[in-house]
């Protein structure tokens, strides 16, 4: 098994600039999850999944959007990226509601 | 306040040593628990669950505390490949996601 797969794993935005960052798990897990960490703030959770069609907005959630059209793909977008939103980036999926997540390796993302 | 809270540490310790985190959460009604390891510029890894009895993996023990609302990692025979940051996860009852602590950074020294 892949596991839980990132795409890009480093990219450079200019402000301004909009992209998705790629997530894909084949686990046929139902949750799935975003979250940004930083330097001393651990990890804080962007938007997350229960299954295919339903998202909900996590702890920071402005600036991004998600979609979940399959169970196993959950892009983010960054619609007008900021330098603010210079981060680490990691999806997650997991099987259900009691269990714990497994993480793709990242995405390294600096906005110039 | 934070739904989980950790001291930040750093730890450092000589191998061989034996070393407890100690992860506090806030809400009675948190029902599972994690512990994950993450290396420096890499992904968390689920490092283990902790049972309401406490359990144990190789040189690693996990404790609950309900009462106190705490959990535990306990390390023994530190190794210089344990050298990490140890992150806490609560999931609440009923909820869709999981709280991290910030972690607790452990370094091994030779």
């Amino acid at each position: 098994n892949a596991g839980v797969t990132q795409t890009p794993k480093f990219q450079v935005l200019k402000t301004g600039q909009s992209m998705t960052l790629q997530c894909a798990q084949d686990m046929n897990h139902e949750y799935m999850s975003w979250y940004r960490q930083d330097p001393g703030m651990g990890l804080r959770l962007i938007h997350y999944s229960v299954g295919a069609g339903i998202t909900d907005q996590g702890e920071v959630p402005n600036g991004y959007n998600v979609s979940r059209s399959t169970t196993e793909d959950f892009p983010l977008r960054l619609l007008s990226a900021a330098p603010s939103q210079t981060s680490v980036y990691f999806c997650a999926s997991r099987r259900g509601r009691d269990y714990g997540y497994t993480f793709g390796s990242g995405t390294r993302l600096t906005v110039v | 306040r934070k739904e989980v809270e950790q001291d930040p540490g750093p730890f450092n310790v000589p191998e061989g040593a034996t070393v407890a985190f100690n992860c506090t959460y806030s809400n009675s009604a948190s029902q599972s628990f994690f512990w994950y390891r993450q290396d420096c510029r890499k992904e968390p890894k689920l490092l283990m669950s902790v049972y309401s009895s406490g359990n144990e993996d190789g040189r690693f023990t996990a404790q609950l505390n309900r009462a106190s609302q705490y959990i535990s990692l306990l390390i023994r025979d530190s190794k210089l490949s344990d050298s990490a940051t140890y992150l806490c996860v609560v999931i609440l009852t009923g909820a869709n996601n999981l709280f991290f602590g910030t972690g607790t950074r452990l370094t091994v020294i030779p």
